[in-house]
């Protein structure tokens, strides 16, 4: 049974150009997470996302940044016209479909290392 | 809104020792989950375990258990036999009830397992 899978693993962008970052869920999981780490942080939350729907995105950046999780293919999220301050690694989690949210473990993926030139 | 607090940024064990990482937390729900995540170097996040805050019982998975202090705030992750493969960044992080599942983590402690 494969995990939540991210890609690229790296990413590297010069400012000013876009960055799309993708995640696949685990089978199963319709809920999807994503979280930012700072270098030497933990994970902040970022978006919660079901299928079509944005649930909560009380910690995305209000400009340039946005998600989405379509009825068919992965969770996309995007960044545009990046700056340095973007590279992070960004870490997508999923969740089964079943039970309330917060009943299931989030499974996380390897996530995505973005260097900003 | 809800915090979580890991105030040793590094311990360092011997190996087959016992070490208590600590973890407090602030929040003015009943009911939520409390979890401990390992980031080893290769950078996964690992669950290490989970506890419900309604369930009094300490949760215990092998080499892993809880201290779960509810009236505290206080959520320790205790590993016996420590090994080697336990090096990592431990994050505790918490999740409150219902709709409301997002993962609020602190900011992590480097466990070094010492041979």
């Amino acid at each position: 049974n494969a995990g939540v899978m991210q890609n690229p693993r790296h990413l590297v962008r010069r400012r000013g150009q876009e960055a799309r970052l993708r995640c696949s869920p685990m089978k199963g999981h319709s809920h999807v997470y994503w979280y930012r780490q700072l270098p030497e942080e933990g994970l902040k939350f970022m978006v919660y996302l079901q299928k079509e729907n944005i649930i909560d995105e009380s910690g995305m950046p209000k400009e340039r940044f946005s998600a989405e999780f379509p009825k068919e293919g992965p969770s996309i999220l995007r960044i545009q016209q990046v700056v340095r301050g973007d590279s992070a690694a960004y870490f997508c989690a999923s969740s089964p479909s079943t039970g309330t949210p917060s009943n299931q473990p989030q499974h996380f993926g390897d996530g995505t290392r973005l260097s900003i030139l | 809104a809800q915090t979580v607090t890991q105030s040793q940024p590094e311990m360092s064990v011997q190996e087959a020792e016992t070490v208590t990482l600590s973890c407090t937390y602030d929040t003015s729900e009943s009911n939520y989950y409390l979890f401990w995540y390992k980031q080893p170097p290769s950078r996964q996040m690992i669950l290490v375990i989970r506890q419900e805050a309604y369930k009094q019982q300490n949760a215990t998975e092998n080499r892993f258990s809880v201290n779960f202090q509810k009236a505290a705030k206080s959520f320790s992750l205790k590993i016996s036999d420590s090994q080697l493969g336990d090096t990592a960044m431990y994050f505790c992080a918490f999740s409150g009830p219902g709709a409301n599942s997002k993962l609020t983590f602190g900011k992590g402690i480097t466990l070094s397992v010492r041979p």
